[in-house]
């Protein structure tokens, strides 16, 4: 039972470069979402979807594009890595009985922008 | 965004002694959660809140969902080892989909 997997867990970017993150559930969940941690900031929404085929934009979703073509992916895109896109991101899901279900978060992928 | 003031941001406490933290917002919410999360991995849910004065234990957790809806409270009581990481409550407002993270309150328990 793996819950929230989130792909890669660990990488490392030169500036401008690009990368997707992948988010994959296996509890059915309807709703996703795309945080990032930095420190002493707490956790920011970047995305969410609300179903397969919807996304929607977050605090702070410049610089991201994400896509959920299958309802238990959801993809975090960075087109043009820009240093202050080093931090620690997390994918989140909620059921189906309504956005103010606890979320579900992953383990995290650690990116770093050099 | 909406602001979520967590208080204090860290605290160092003996084993066995209780532990209590809180949350304020500049609005009202409708939902209020609590989560731990462990050095390296992602933030684990403990108690959730829906109404307004709803008091929730979990072990030796018990969380408040303010009368005023704009606050909420974690206590901890007879503190053990494992204890130790960084509590973050989460608040949703009454419309839209998300929900929106305290910046955590850092807890060591010293044996």
């Amino acid at each position: 039972n793996a819950g929230v997997t989130q792909t890669p867990k660990f990488r490392v970017l030169k500036t401008g470069q690009s990368m997707t993150l992948l988010c994959a559930q296996d509890m059915n969940h309807e709703y996703m979402y795309w945080y990032r941690q930095d420190p002493g900031m707490g956790l920011r929404l970047i995305h969410y979807s609300v179903g397969e085929g919807t996304t929607a934009k977050g605090e702070v979703p410049d610089g991201y594009n994400v896509s959920r073509l299958k309802k238990q992916n959801f993809l975090l895109g960075l087109e043009s890595a820009a240093p202050s896109q080093t931090s620690v991101y997390f994918c989140a899901t909620a059921s189906l009985r309504g956005p103010d279900q606890p979320q579900h978060f992953g383990d995290g992928t650690r990116l770093s922008i050099l | 965004g909406q602001q979520l003031n967590q208080s204090p941001q860290s605290m160092f406490i003996q084993e066995g002694e209780d532990v209590s933290m809180n949350c304020t917002s500049s609005s009202i919410f409708n939902t209020w959660l609590w989560y731990k999360q462990d050095p390296g991995e992602g933030p684990v849910l403990l108690i959730a809140l829906y109404k307004a004065g709803e008091l929730t234990s979990n072990g030796r957790l018990t969380a408040q969902f303010g009368i005023t809806r704009k606050d909420s409270f974690l206590n901890i009581s007879a503190s053990i080892p494992s204890d130790v990481g960084i509590y973050f409550c989460a608040g949703q407002p009454f419309t839209g989909n998300q929900f929106y993270f305290g910046t955590g309150t850092s807890l060591t328990v010293i044996p």
